[in-house]
């Protein structure tokens, strides 16, 4: 059983702080790290698909890193908006099957006006 | 962007009877979706891996013959639950998969909330 583990369970912050989680994976099998970003009664949203080793990706105040060989990603919120107030979720995929995903059980981020 | 639309929302039935959910990839074929469920606190937990026109592969743990899937179209796979009970209550989620050239994107569709009273 694949073990992916995300930390805090939720986090409070204020408007315009910046924040950042983790997600932990095992290091071996790897073969790409997926970070969703999830609004209540709606899809998942992608937000990365993280493959590389040492890869920094980034998408508006949005960024993301990995670290395969110790297994883990960080994931990087700048200057945080009341609407950045979701469930991120970071999923791993070992290769056998693309969109087989292993997830971990999410941060439940708020933003503070 | 793509869109993945899952029916219905929310459900509630009775113990016995069988309840069927869809997914529909709505701007592109998939060939491959998959079915996942969450309970309270839990992580999103991979239960089906949907073929189209083939037979579903299951997870350990899973019952084939309570958690039918049909992939029947490469934009349509349903997940049946047969003679659901109240341990079947659950959020249960699809996503599909997007091949595009090299590159694959996996889309997910708004879940569903099983209640069996």
């Amino acid at each position: 059983i694949l073990n992916v583990e995300q930390s805090p369970q939720s986090l409070h912050v204020q408007e315009g702080d910046s924040t950042n989680f983790t997600c932990s994976f095992p290091s071996s099998n790897f073969y790409a790290l997926h970070w969703y970003r999830w609004e209540t009664a709606k899809s998942p949203e992608a937000l990365f698909v993280m493959t590389l080793n040492g890869d920094e990706k980034k998408k508006g105040r949005i960024s993301a890193t990995l670290n395969t060989k110790e297994g883990y990603s960080y994931l990087y919120i700048k200057g945080s908006q009341p609407e950045d107030s979701a469930t991120y979720l970071c999923a791993f995929n070992d290769g056998t099957s693309y969109g087989k995903l292993t997830f971990g059980q999410g941060t439940i981020l708020t933003v503070h006006p | 962007g793509a869109v993945v639309s899952q029916h219905p929302s929310w459900v509630i039935c009775k113990s016995g009877t069988s309840v069927k959910i869809e997914c529909r990839s709505l701007d592109f074929q998939a060939t491959t979706m998959f079915w996942y469920r969450q309970f309270p606190k839990q992580s999103l937990m991979l239960m089906a891996t949907s073929n189209e026109g083939s037979k579903a592969t299951y997870e350990q743990g899973v019952e084939k013959d309570k958690f039918l899937i049909n992939h029947a179209s490469l934009t349509l796979s349903t997940l049946t639950v047969t003679s659901a009970h109240p341990e079947d209550s659950s959020f249960y989620i699809c996503s599909a998969r997007l091949i595009q050239g090299a590159g694959n994107t996996i889309y997910f569709g708004e879940g569903s909330w099983l209640t069996v009273v």
